[in-house]
């Protein structure tokens, strides 16, 4: 299973709303990270969990927030947001965020947020 | 700071071969690789090869790295319209996160 799930698919929210993305991994992977994809772009890091401890928090805005629950789980907790955070969010996860033998990072495929 | 460079587009017909260049400025990167994203999908990791090698071979991948000229090459044998997706490459110098380019639209005509 070289699996990574994020939920919901599609998201339209408004800019009061509040509303959360998942992602879920069961591959015993240790680093999680979240990534902002604007159209025709290279994915941007937001956060990395390492050991489900925040290792790299990019200068996010504080209206992002990620939570790491467990080893296979990973939020991003959305509120107050604007249009211009409209875009794809990518959930992905390695065997760590260490250098080693295994570093593929295998990415979801996304939530497609819209933000009204 | 690491920089990534592809060219934007590649437009091939079906069966041909397609060769995706990338080039990269930090001398310390370890590893790199080749991602693939379909339209609204996520990225699909490709093939990846460790600094110290020449070449990896993969079905009908074959990369090329040069590390004296920091240049990486995807080639896609026998090239199908189910290619047709932008091409990340992108590199990781040890314990640092991935770098990407701003990836390469493939596009395959019947």
């Amino acid at each position: 299973d070289t699996e990574v799930t994020q939920t919901p698919k599609h998201l339209v929210m408004g800019m009061t709303n509040k509303k959360s993305l998942k992602c879920e991994q069961h591959m015993g992977h240790r680093a999680m990270y979240w990534y902002k994809q604007k159209a025709k772009k290279p994915p941007e890091l937001m956060f990395v969990y390492s050991y489900e401890k925040l290792s790299i928090n990019e200068s996010v805005p504080s209206r992002f927030s990620p939570e790491c629950p467990n080893s296979s789980l990973l939020n991003l907790h959305l509120h107050a947001l604007q249009p211009e955070d409209s875009a794809l969010y990518l959930c992905a996860s390695s065997q760590d965020s260490v250098g080693g033998v295994d570093t593929e990072a295998f990415f979801g495929q996304g939530t497609r947020l819209t933000v009204v | 700071g690491e920089d990534v460079e592809q060219s934007l587009f590649l437009s091939v017909r079906e069966g041909d071969s397609s060769v995706i260049n990338c080039t990269y400025t930090d001398s310390s990167s370890t590893y790199l690789y080749w991602y693939k994203q379909e339209p609204g999908a996520g990225l699909q990791l490709l093939t990846y090869i460790f600094s110290n090698m020449d070449m990896k071979q993969d079905q009908r991948l074959t990369v090329l790295l040069n590390k004296k000229d920091k240049h990486l090459s995807l080639r896609i044998a026998d090239t199908q319209t189910g290619d047709s997706a932008i091409y990340f490459c992108a590199e990781r110098e040890g314990y640092s996160t991935l770098t990407f380019g701003k990836g390469t639209m493939l596009l395959v005509s019947p």
